[in-house]
């Protein structure tokens, strides 16, 4: 199975400043055939199922706000967020949909400062 | 606009079945391009992926080794819903169950409300 692994577990940071989460996955998930990244990024709030904020590494889904990016390539990714507002306090997971079986991180936890 | 509506018990007893529902709206089971999967989360695993049950002309299914033995997940094309089933279930299967299904992400970009199961006497 391809382990997923994030850093750091939990970090704070305060309003309108830059942050960035990081995944790292134990092999490569990009797949030459369509020549793209299966890497999916989820936010979660309490009480939520996660939500789908990037997929293909660094495809924003429509409606989330563009100070949200992915980057990355191969095992190694990260999850910016430009300019933190209070409502994206969550928990971030990154996952992999080369699979089968799909895997996620072990999760972010994003408080304000 | 996929949305998944789940229902079933949130108890349920040690060494029983543990049955939950997905009904789909704005998809259908029986796409050739979507998939429809259930997921688990507890403080303990994370989030655990569990299986998946998608149509590419044929009815194909893929499950995680760790339940592997124990759990079917079967479309209703009446209904157009699918279905978690999870046998012999023991206290460490208590969690939140997730479907979750679509074209997106391998059928990660949309998912249901979420259930508590109690595994328990």
């Amino acid at each position: 199975d391809i382990v997923m692994t994030q850093s750091p577990d939990s970090l704070a940071v305060s309003l309108g400043e830059r942050t960035t989460i990081n995944c790292k996955s134990s092999q490569t998930v990009f797949y030459s055939s369509n020549n793209k990244d299966h890497l999916a990024w989820f936010q979660q709030k309490p009480g939520q199922p996660p939500k789908l904020l990037i997929s293909w590494a660094s495809t924003r889904e429509s409606g989330v706000p563009d100070r949200f990016s992915g980057s990355g390539s191969g095992t190694d990714f990260t999850l910016t967020i430009s300019s933190l507002q209070a409502e994206d306090v969550a928990v971030y997971y990154c996952q992999q949909y080369y699979g089968p079986p799909f895997t996620f991180g072990g999760g972010t936890r994003l408080e304000i400062k | 606009q996929v949305q998944l509506q789940q229902s079933g018990p949130g108890l349920v007893k040690p060494s029983q079945t543990l049955s939950l529902t997905c009904a789909i709206s704005g998809d259908s089971v029986s796409s050739n391009s979507a998939a429809w999967n259930w997921i688990r989360q507890s403080p303990s695993r994370g989030l655990e992926w569990l299986g998946r049950t998608y149509y590419r002309s044929k009815w194909f299914n893929d499950y995680a080794v760790s339940v592997k033995s124990r759990v079917i997940i079967n479309p209703d094309t009446s209904k157009n819903q699918f279905s978690l089933q999870l046998k012999f279930v023991t206290p460490e299967d208590s969690a939140v169950y997730y479907c979750a299904g679509g074209v997106a992400v391998s059928g990660f970009g949309s998912w249901g409300q979420g259930i508590l199961v109690t595994v328990s006497s």
